[in-house]
């Protein structure tokens, strides 16, 4: 059973909605993750946050706003969002970010799809 | 520019053989590689670590290889049943210029499927 949670398992929307997604971990973890899975493509790194501070933002459009409140919680913030962002959104932790000897720990995603 | 290669996109095999998926590398020296399995629907989840220093890796029937000459690792599950049908992702620990701190990029992943 997964220790991280999103919600909603699945999002459809319009271009002019204003919409978040939710991950919580039961880890402990310190370190979150968005990443974005569309089809026949990698995985994409989109933001990273490290004891509750952004490390990184992969040149992500504006249109999507990350927050994290605390270690255990993370939000994605969707709005004026375009068809080619259809996708699955997952979630991911690890206890902390930027050490690559540590597994990362992902939720089952939200599947957005963008009308 | 990054590049990570999974081998094939599918790869099927008869149950009882063994499963071996390749994932090669350019233009980086990582210092770790971790494999994954992602089932449909579902997030990836973590199956084996190794360290640029190690060759091989194993856990029950699960292999790992990492040679850093050819930038190459091979994923091996051997006696595979349907159950291991899945896809597999790499994903290489890579520091980027002008970065202090890793990331993980991952390869597009291999489908495989055992049959009965």
């Amino acid at each position: 059973e997964t220790g991280v949670t999103q919600t909603p398992r699945h999002l459809v929307m319009g271009m002019t909605n204003k919409k978040s997604l939710k991950c919580e971990q039961h880890l402990g973890h310190n370190a979150m993750y968005w990443y974005k899975q569309s089809a026949k493509k990698p995985l994409e790194l989109m933001f990273v946050y490290n004891f509750k501070e952004q490390t990184e933002n992969n040149s992500v459009p504006s249109r999507f706003s990350p927050e994290c409140p605390n270690s255990s919680h993370l939000f994605l913030h969707l709005h004026t969002l375009q068809p080619e962002d259809s996708a699955l959104y997952l979630c991911a932790s690890s206890p902390v970010g930027g050490a690559g000897n540590q597994p990362q720990h992902f939720g089952d995603g939200t599947r957005l799809s963008i009308l | 520019s990054q590049k990570i290669e999974q081998n094939s996109e599918a790869l099927n095999i008869q149950e009882g053989k063994t499963a071996t998926l390749t994932c090669n590398y350019t233009n980086y020296s990582p210092a770790y590689l971790q494999w994954y399995r992602q089932d449909p629907g579902r997030g990836p989840v973590f199956l084996l670590l190794i360290r640029e220093n190690e060759k091989e890796k194993r856990k029950e029937r699960l292999k790992v290889t990492f040679d850093t000459t050819l930038k190459q690792s091979l994923f091996h599950i051997t006696a595979s049943q349907p159950a291991d049908s899945a896809t597999y992702l790499c994903a290489l620990d890579i520091i980027d210029r002008g970065s202090t701190l890793g990331r993980l990029y991952f390869g597009r992943g291999t489908q495989l499927t055992v049959w009965p």
